[in-house]
């Protein structure tokens, strides 16, 4: 019973390095988010889908992408990391809404940006 | 713009004390609350949705109020254990762009000492 997997747990980056933070769900939920925690701050929403082929930017998106190719999939790519880029990023599902289910969340990457 | 306050930022009680836990919003138009727990280290895990309509919702030893008019919920834990020990984070769901998107507090640091 996985529910929503992150990888990696840890990383630390190079200014101006890429990299792919993954996640997965089993559960076959239509929904899927990006969420960055910063301390002392709630969790704010970078990217969203509604479905696999359907995406749309959140609260926070600039320096991310996003794509969906398939349900169980949702990959979030920093282009160039930059050190505002450091901060716990969360991946989250739902079977409705944002709002009309309750969110299941990943354990979370924490990604520290030199 | 929406905006999220929990007060107190941190609590620490004795085992077995009652207590109340906070969360204001600037916009009563909310479609519905949901209050999460967060684990050192792990994810969100979603304890209770009041819908709008609600005025509360009850699991356990947990019960949450919702009052639009005031713009205010209220978490309340009674007969405090040491595994409750966590920090609890509110969120409101609007509707925006065509998606329900939560906006979270900090959230609410909670410590239950024996």
């Amino acid at each position: 019973n996985a529910g929503v997997t992150q990888t990696p747990k840890f990383q630390v980056l190079k200014t101006g390095q890429s990299m792919t933070l993954q996640c997965a769900q089993d559960m076959n939920h239509e929904y899927m988010s990006w969420y960055r925690q910063d301390p002392g701050m709630g969790l704010r929403l970078i990217h969203y889908s509604v479905g696999a082929g359907i995406t749309d930017q959140g609260e926070v998106p600039n320096g991310y992408n996003v794509s969906r190719s398939t349900t169980e999939d949702f990959p979030l790519r920093l282009l160039s990391a930059a050190p505002s880029q450091t901060s716990v990023y969360f991946c989250a599902s739902s079977l409705g809404g944002a709002g009309n289910q309750p969110q299941h969340f990943g354990d979370g990457t924490r990604l520290s940006i030199l | 713009k929406q905006e999220v306050t929990q007060i107190p930022a941190a609590l620490s009680v004795p085992e077995g004390e009652n207590l109340v836990l906070n969360c204001s919003f600037t916009d009563s138009a909310i479609y519905n609350l949901q209050w999460f727990r967060q684990d050192p280290g792990k994810g969100l895990t979603s304890l209770l949705l009041i819908q709008s309509s609600q005025r509360e919702q009850t699991s356990g030893r947990l019960n949450a109020s919702l009052d639009k008019s005031s713009g205010r919920s209220t978490l309340y834990i009674a007969a405090s254990q040491p595994g409750d020990s966590a920090t609890y984070l509110c969120a409101v769901t609007l509707f925006s762009g065509g998606y329900n998107k939560l906006i979270f507090g900090a959230g609410t640091r909670l410590a239950v000492h024996p």
